[in-house]
């Protein structure tokens, strides 16, 4: 298995432009969770769903976020309009019934 | 509400020394106590984990000991290495769900 899949790995984009990214979970899992992690406020988890079905969205900071996961093979985190301070790096991590997370190489996001 | 304590946040030691990073939750439902290990530029990798019903577990050079009834556990490192210097994530979960809390993070520096 290739493990946890995520693209863009770079994304350098201006203020006010949509950015979407992307993640495949590993074949099997019933999990998927969106991390957002920062020097300053460490590792924190944004969105995760179970069976496709979002489960806890608290974390997501605003209404600019949103996340979908249309079938168990994919999921997209959507920031529109992104600003600055979206500045980070998103992990994508998938489980199977809620034991180990495997996370994903992460996207580095970088709003300008 | 559900929180993990992390201590410390940096720790430097020499190699062949022992580490101990410490970790306090706040949900007494918690049952699942992993660490993740992240080295520079890299995604959090499971290191070891540890149920409730455990109160201590090894794997060659790192342990993990767990005190429920004071809601507290513990990574340690003997022998230490400088391929041990990373950030070291502790985390909690409840049984029920996927979702880990994790703590802030400890930044290991093992000089040579």
């Amino acid at each position: 298995d290739a493990g946890v899949i995520q693209s863009p790995r770079h994304e350098v984009t201006e203020m006010g432009q949509e950015v979407t990214l992307r993640c495949k979970p590993i074949s099997g899992h019933d999990y998927l969770f969106w991390y957002r992690q920062t020097m300053m406020r460490g590792l924190e988890l944004l969105i995760y769903f179970n069976n496709n079905v979002p489960i806890d969205d608290s974390g997501m900071p605003e209404d600019r976020f949103s996340a979908k996961m249309p079938n168990a093979s994919f999921s997209t985190l959507k920031i529109q309009p992104s600003e600055p301070r979206d500045s980070a790096v998103y992990f994508c991590a998938s489980s199977y019934r809620g034991h180990e997370q495997f996370f994903g190489p992460g996207t580095r996001l970088t709003v300008l | 509400g559900e929180n993990v304590e992390q201590h410390p946040s940096t720790l430097s030691v020499q190699e062949g020394d022992s580490a101990v990073i410490k970790c306090t939750y706040s949900d007494s439902a918690s049952n699942y106590f992993p660490w993740y290990k992240q080295e520079l530029g890299k995604r959090p990798q499971l290191i070891i984990d540890i149920r409730s019903n455990v109160g201590e577990k090894k794997d060659q050079r790192i342990a993990v000991t767990l005190n429920k009834t004071a809601k507290h556990f513990s990574l340690h490192i003997t022998e230490t290495q400088p391929e041990d210097s990373a950030v070291y994530f502790c985390a909690a979960k409840r049984n029920q769900g996927g979702k880990l809390i994790f703590g802030q993070g400890t930044e290991l520096s093992v000089k040579p």
